[in-house]
Protein backbone atom coordinates (compact mmCIF):
# COMPACT_ATOMS: atom_id res chain seq x y z
CA UNK A 1 0.00 0.00 0.00
CA UNK A 2 1.29 3.13 -0.96
CA UNK A 3 1.82 5.69 2.40
CA UNK A 4 -0.62 8.56 0.71
CA UNK A 5 -2.94 7.81 -1.61
CA UNK A 6 -5.22 9.65 -4.07
CA UNK A 7 -7.40 9.94 -6.24
CA UNK A 8 -5.28 11.61 -9.84
CA UNK A 9 -8.60 13.03 -11.07
CA UNK A 10 -9.13 14.97 -13.19
CA UNK A 11 -12.13 16.33 -11.85
CA UNK A 12 -13.80 18.75 -14.20
CA UNK A 13 -16.81 20.57 -11.92
CA UNK A 14 -18.61 23.37 -13.08
CA UNK A 15 -19.12 26.78 -11.27
CA UNK A 16 -21.00 26.79 -7.89
CA UNK A 17 -20.68 22.83 -7.56
CA UNK A 18 -19.70 21.07 -4.44
CA UNK A 19 -16.34 18.91 -5.13
CA UNK A 20 -14.73 16.53 -2.42
CA UNK A 21 -11.31 14.93 -2.93
CA UNK A 22 -10.66 11.94 -0.62
CA UNK A 23 -6.96 10.66 0.48
CA UNK A 24 -5.63 7.71 2.70
CA UNK A 25 -2.72 6.93 4.56
CA UNK A 26 -1.21 4.06 5.44
CA UNK A 27 0.98 4.69 8.62
CA UNK A 28 -1.55 4.42 11.52
CA UNK A 29 1.38 6.82 14.01
CA UNK A 30 0.66 9.75 11.64
CA UNK A 31 -0.10 12.32 13.62
CA UNK A 32 -0.17 15.49 11.24
CA UNK A 33 -2.32 16.46 8.22
CA UNK A 34 -2.56 19.19 5.45
CA UNK A 35 -3.90 20.01 2.18
CA UNK A 36 -1.96 21.69 -0.30
CA UNK A 37 -2.49 23.23 -3.60
CA UNK A 38 -0.42 23.40 -6.57
CA UNK A 39 -1.16 25.54 -9.27
CA UNK A 40 0.22 24.66 -12.81
CA UNK A 41 4.19 24.92 -12.94
CA UNK A 42 3.70 26.88 -9.43
CA UNK A 43 5.07 25.35 -6.24
CA UNK A 44 2.97 23.80 -3.74
CA UNK A 45 1.02 26.19 -1.25
CA UNK A 46 -0.29 25.42 1.99
CA UNK A 47 -4.44 25.32 2.10
CA UNK A 48 -4.98 24.11 5.52
CA UNK A 49 -4.32 21.97 8.23
CA UNK A 50 -6.30 19.16 9.58
CA UNK A 51 -7.76 18.65 12.78
CA UNK A 52 -8.77 15.50 14.50
CA UNK A 53 -12.45 17.46 15.16
CA UNK A 54 -12.50 18.71 11.59
CA UNK A 55 -11.73 22.22 10.76
CA UNK A 56 -13.73 24.64 8.20
CA UNK A 57 -11.78 28.09 6.21
CA UNK A 58 -14.64 29.70 4.31
CA UNK A 59 -15.77 27.43 1.36
CA UNK A 60 -13.00 24.39 2.20
CA UNK A 61 -13.91 21.77 4.64
CA UNK A 62 -10.78 19.32 5.99
CA UNK A 63 -12.12 15.88 8.12
CA UNK A 64 -10.13 13.38 9.22
CA UNK A 65 -10.85 9.62 10.32
CA UNK A 66 -8.18 8.05 12.28
CA UNK A 67 -10.35 4.58 12.20
CA UNK A 68 -10.24 4.22 8.60
CA UNK A 69 -6.95 6.29 7.84
CA UNK A 70 -9.01 8.78 5.17
CA UNK A 71 -8.66 12.49 4.99
CA UNK A 72 -11.20 14.64 3.01
CA UNK A 73 -11.48 17.74 1.51
CA UNK A 74 -14.89 19.62 0.95
CA UNK A 75 -15.07 22.58 -1.42
CA UNK A 76 -18.03 24.65 -2.11
CA UNK A 77 -19.39 27.04 -4.14
CA UNK A 78 -16.45 25.94 -6.52
CA UNK A 79 -14.68 28.78 -8.47
CA UNK A 80 -12.72 29.30 -11.60
CA UNK A 81 -9.81 30.18 -9.30
CA UNK A 82 -10.21 26.93 -7.15
CA UNK A 83 -8.56 24.99 -10.96
CA UNK A 84 -5.77 23.45 -9.56
CA UNK A 85 -3.96 20.28 -8.30
CA UNK A 86 -4.64 19.43 -4.63
CA UNK A 87 -1.76 17.74 -2.67
CA UNK A 88 -2.52 15.30 0.70
CA UNK A 89 0.48 15.94 3.29
CA UNK A 90 1.01 13.50 5.83
CA UNK A 91 3.98 13.02 8.54
CA UNK A 92 5.83 10.25 8.41
CA UNK A 93 8.39 8.67 11.36
CA UNK A 94 11.90 7.77 10.65
CA UNK A 95 12.75 6.16 7.45
CA UNK A 96 14.14 8.66 4.00
CA UNK A 97 10.95 10.70 4.11
CA UNK A 98 12.16 13.03 5.71
CA UNK A 99 9.30 14.68 7.52
CA UNK A 100 6.48 15.13 5.34
CA UNK A 101 4.89 12.93 3.29
CA UNK A 102 2.45 14.19 -0.30
CA UNK A 103 0.28 11.99 -2.50
CA UNK A 104 0.68 12.53 -6.11
CA UNK A 105 -2.34 15.21 -5.92
CA UNK A 106 -5.87 15.50 -7.40
CA UNK A 107 -6.43 17.68 -10.11
CA UNK A 108 -9.67 19.94 -9.95
CA UNK A 109 -11.07 22.08 -13.13
CA UNK A 110 -13.41 24.21 -12.37
CA UNK A 111 -15.35 24.94 -15.56
CA UNK A 112 -17.53 28.49 -16.03
CA UNK B 1 8.72 39.23 2.53
CA UNK B 2 10.36 36.84 0.66
CA UNK B 3 10.28 33.61 2.30
CA UNK B 4 12.39 30.78 0.48
CA UNK B 5 14.41 32.03 -2.71
CA UNK B 6 15.60 29.74 -5.15
CA UNK B 7 18.01 30.59 -7.76
CA UNK B 8 18.39 30.08 -10.39
CA UNK B 9 14.67 29.65 -12.06
CA UNK B 10 15.66 28.32 -15.15
CA UNK B 11 19.02 25.97 -16.40
CA UNK B 12 20.05 23.95 -19.10
CA UNK B 13 22.77 22.04 -18.80
CA UNK B 14 24.61 19.79 -21.13
CA UNK B 15 25.31 15.81 -19.81
CA UNK B 16 28.48 15.88 -17.11
CA UNK B 17 28.34 20.12 -16.73
CA UNK B 18 27.80 20.24 -12.74
CA UNK B 19 25.66 23.15 -11.17
CA UNK B 20 24.89 24.36 -7.66
CA UNK B 21 20.97 25.24 -6.99
CA UNK B 22 21.14 27.83 -4.09
CA UNK B 23 17.90 28.43 -1.84
CA UNK B 24 17.72 30.98 1.04
CA UNK B 25 15.14 30.96 3.90
CA UNK B 26 14.23 34.09 5.69
CA UNK B 27 11.84 32.49 8.24
CA UNK B 28 14.02 31.99 10.66
CA UNK B 29 13.06 27.82 9.94
CA UNK B 30 15.11 25.17 11.26
CA UNK B 31 14.79 22.96 8.78
CA UNK B 32 15.18 22.89 5.03
CA UNK B 33 14.41 20.36 2.30
CA UNK B 34 14.97 20.00 -1.30
CA UNK B 35 12.41 18.04 -3.74
CA UNK B 36 12.22 16.94 -7.00
CA UNK B 37 8.84 16.88 -8.74
CA UNK B 38 8.68 14.67 -12.64
CA UNK B 39 4.86 14.55 -14.17
CA UNK B 40 3.16 11.32 -12.84
CA UNK B 41 5.82 11.03 -9.95
CA UNK B 42 4.94 13.86 -6.91
CA UNK B 43 7.47 15.46 -4.67
CA UNK B 44 10.20 13.02 -3.84
CA UNK B 45 12.76 14.01 -1.16
CA UNK B 46 15.99 13.95 -1.97
CA UNK B 47 17.94 15.30 0.78
CA UNK B 48 17.19 17.10 3.76
CA UNK B 49 18.57 19.26 6.52
CA UNK B 50 17.06 19.17 10.34
CA UNK B 51 18.66 21.97 11.73
CA UNK B 52 22.24 23.91 11.03
CA UNK B 53 25.17 21.53 10.70
CA UNK B 54 22.91 18.51 9.93
CA UNK B 55 22.32 17.00 6.83
CA UNK B 56 20.24 13.56 5.43
CA UNK B 57 19.54 11.36 2.74
CA UNK B 58 15.70 11.52 1.53
CA UNK B 59 14.01 9.20 -0.66
CA UNK B 60 16.09 9.80 -3.92
CA UNK B 61 19.59 11.32 -2.95
CA UNK B 62 22.11 9.33 -5.59
CA UNK B 63 23.69 12.03 -7.75
CA UNK B 64 23.44 14.80 -6.04
CA UNK B 65 24.77 16.49 -2.57
CA UNK B 66 24.02 19.40 -0.26
CA UNK B 67 25.01 21.76 1.73
CA UNK B 68 23.82 23.60 4.46
CA UNK B 69 25.70 26.76 4.62
CA UNK B 70 23.96 28.51 7.35
CA UNK B 71 20.82 28.84 9.20
CA UNK B 72 19.66 30.46 6.16
CA UNK B 73 20.94 28.66 3.43
CA UNK B 74 20.94 24.84 1.96
CA UNK B 75 22.61 24.09 -1.36
CA UNK B 76 22.14 21.33 -3.63
CA UNK B 77 24.84 20.41 -6.12
CA UNK B 78 24.51 17.91 -9.21
CA UNK B 79 28.76 16.46 -9.71
CA UNK B 80 27.72 15.04 -13.19
CA UNK B 81 24.42 15.98 -14.46
CA UNK B 82 22.15 13.02 -16.23
CA UNK B 83 18.92 13.16 -18.29
CA UNK B 84 17.55 11.41 -16.13
CA UNK B 85 17.96 14.45 -13.95
CA UNK B 86 15.96 16.54 -15.55
CA UNK B 87 12.91 18.27 -13.48
CA UNK B 88 11.73 20.40 -11.33
CA UNK B 89 13.71 21.31 -8.07
CA UNK B 90 11.81 22.58 -4.82
CA UNK B 91 13.47 24.03 -2.00
CA UNK B 92 11.62 24.05 1.15
CA UNK B 93 11.73 25.36 4.85
CA UNK B 94 9.97 24.69 8.11
CA UNK B 95 10.35 25.51 11.65
CA UNK B 96 11.26 21.78 12.63
CA UNK B 97 11.24 18.05 11.25
CA UNK B 98 9.02 17.22 13.77
CA UNK B 99 6.04 16.40 11.21
CA UNK B 100 3.60 19.25 13.30
CA UNK B 101 4.83 21.88 11.17
CA UNK B 102 3.56 22.95 7.12
CA UNK B 103 6.73 23.33 5.18
CA UNK B 104 6.96 26.73 2.89
CA UNK B 105 7.98 26.09 -0.98
CA UNK B 106 10.24 28.50 -3.20
CA UNK B 107 9.11 28.82 -6.20
CA UNK B 108 10.93 26.26 -8.08
CA UNK B 109 14.53 25.89 -10.50
CA UNK B 110 13.23 24.03 -14.00
CA UNK B 111 16.38 22.29 -14.91
CA UNK B 112 17.01 20.56 -18.30
CA UNK B 113 19.76 18.51 -19.37
CA UNK B 114 20.51 17.70 -22.74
Amino acid sequence: RKEVEQDPGPFNVPEGATVAFNCTYSNSASQSFFWYRQDCRKEPKLLMSVYSSGNEDGRFTAQLNRASQYISLLIRDSKLSDSATYLCVVNAYGGSQGNLIFGKGTKLSVKP
Amino acid sequence: NAGVTQTPKFQVLKTGQSMTLQCAQDMNHNSMYWYRQDPGMGLRLIYYSASEGTTDKGEVPNGYNVSRLNKREFSLRLESAAPSQTSVYFCASSYRTKGDQPQHFGDGTRLSIL
